[in-house]
């Protein structure tokens, strides 16, 4: 079964003050990563995917990089409309039967003060 | 830039009866996806649709749920007799080859409420 854990759980930093979020997996055959962000009350935005060991990408103030066992999402300088729910999300399918489902892990709530 | 829309935003009902949940994915995607999140908790993973039929479901999506794109815009989540666990944030998604095809995007959810 598909697992994704994200810590922590909830993160509160200064604004400009850097930090990382973690994702850890177990898939069957990683078909891609995938970073949402989430505000209170609303559908989960596309951020990133990530399809192998070593990619990286970024947008703005955010880079979410991928391991084999882990994806990080860095977030620098984060200012406060930086604040959201950060979702990590998995799909399996290299060699597997699951192609499209999602499996999300809890989030990562994150609070910037200005 | 197109995006996926659900009607209602929020939808109150009573144990045992039938809603639909309407959604209107991005023009030109082929996959078609319904996630649910109860308050608090994970999204979860509750069908796939492609080609006019299911895909995938989960353990979740049992014999009283049912999705039908009953024409070339509209996707739809039907309950059939609504249960008080049933109430949660209802997600439709949508992904195609204009955007990668593994890139899903959410539309804004419908809140059911069940009493």
């Amino acid at each position: 079964e598909d697992q994704v854990t994200q810590s922590p759980e909830a993160l509160r930093l200064q604004e400009g003050e850097s930090s990382s979020l973690n994702c850890s997996y177990t898939v069957s055959g990683l078909r891609g990563l995938f970073w949402y962000r989430q505000d209170p009350g609303k559908g989960p935005e596309f951020l990133f995917t990530l399809y192998s060991a070593g990619e990286e990408k970024e947008k703005e103030r955010l880079k979410a990089t991928l391991t084999k066992k882990e994806s990080f999402l860095h977030i620098t300088a984060p200012k406060p409309e930086d604040s959201a729910t950060y979702l990590c999300a998995v799909q399996a399918g290299a060699g597997g039967t699951s192609y499209g489902k999602l499996t999300f892990g809890q989030g990562t709530i994150l609070t910037v003060h200005p | 830039e197109p995006e996926v829309t659900q009607t209602p935003s929020h939808q109150v009902t009573q144990m045992g009866q039938e809603v639909i949940l309407r959604c209107v994915p991005i023009s030109n995607h082929l996959y078609f996806y319904w996630y649910r999140q109860i308050l608090g908790q994970k999204v979860e993973f509750l069908v796939s649709f492609y080609n006019n039929e299911i895909s995938e479901k989960s353990e979740i999506f049992d014999d009283q749920f049912s999705v039908e794109r009953p024409d070339g815009s509209n996707f739809t989540l039907k309950i059939r007799s609504t249960k008080l666990e049933d109430s949660a944030m209802y997600f439709c998604a949508s992904s195609g080859l204009d955007r990668g095809l593994n890139e899903q995007y959410f539309g804004p959810g419908t809140r059911l409420t069940v009493t």
